[in-house]
């Protein structure tokens, strides 16, 4: 079985400066872990994903996470926050066991301050 | 080409009623999964289809239903609404697992 922990639900930084985002998984086998985001009313949107290919992994918007086997963890960055940011993100985990279900975390909304 | 498609959008039921939602997902991808999102739980997978069989279910009580159809279009129904249904539901589909599912924008479900 497979879990998620998001550490913080709301995160407020500046425009211009980092954006970091905390995902830690468990899986009994190696994991496929995705973090997508989502702006108000509407779906998820995929920013990136790890599939074992590499373990910095790049996405759209700026963003990039890297995985670390030793630590569990599979953080969100960005170098420089933009207003268009602003919106609620999740980690989530698949196993490697042809299991496709998607396990997420909790959630983290990002604001931006001008 | 064209995302995951949902129908309705917006849907306001009242309690003991059923409701059937519909998604019609990415030309190609067989795996169609469904989840509920609500504040208190967040977002929970209700079930997973591959070519018309249920792969998987989550932990929901058997008022959650959904079949897949040929065209890999799915739907699913809930029976006998409580207020505790309310919640966005959303669709998502993908051609292999480590692909990532495409969402669909959601049908938001109001019971009162």
């Amino acid at each position: 079985a497979q879990s998620v922990t998001q550490l913080g639900s709301h995160v407020s930084v500046s425009e211009g400066a980092l954006v970091l985002l905390r995902c830690n998984y468990s899986s009994s086998v190696p994991p496929y872990l995705f973090w997508y985001v989502q702006y108000p009313n509407q779906g998820l949107q995929l920013l990136l994903k790890y599939t074992s290919a590499a373990t910095l992994v790049k996405g759209i918007n700026g963003f990039e996470a890297e995985f670390k086997k030793s630590e569990t963890s599979f953080h969100l960055t960005k170098p420089s926050a933009h207003m268009s940011d602003a919106a609620e993100y999740f980690c989530a985990v698949s196993d490697g066991s042809n299991d496709y279900k998607l396990s997420f975390g909790a959630g983290t909304t990002v604001t931006v301050r001008a | 080409k064209a995302g995951v498609t949902q129908t309705p959008r917006y849907l306001i039921k009242t309690r003991g009623q059923q409701v059937t939602l519909s998604c019609s997902p990415i030309s190609g991808h067989r795996s169609v999964s469904w989840y509920q999102q609500t504040p208190g739980q967040g977002l929970q997978f209700l079930f997973e289809y591959f070519s018309e069989t249920q792969r998987n279910k989550g932990n929901f009580p058997g008022r959650f239903s959904g079949r897949q159809f040929s065209n890999s279009r799915s739907e699913m129904n809930v029976s006998t609404l409580e207020l505790g249904d309310s919640a966005l539901y959303l669709c998502a589909s993908t051609p292999t697992q480590g692909d990532g599912y495409t969402f669909g924008s959601g049908t938001r479900l109001t019971v009162v």
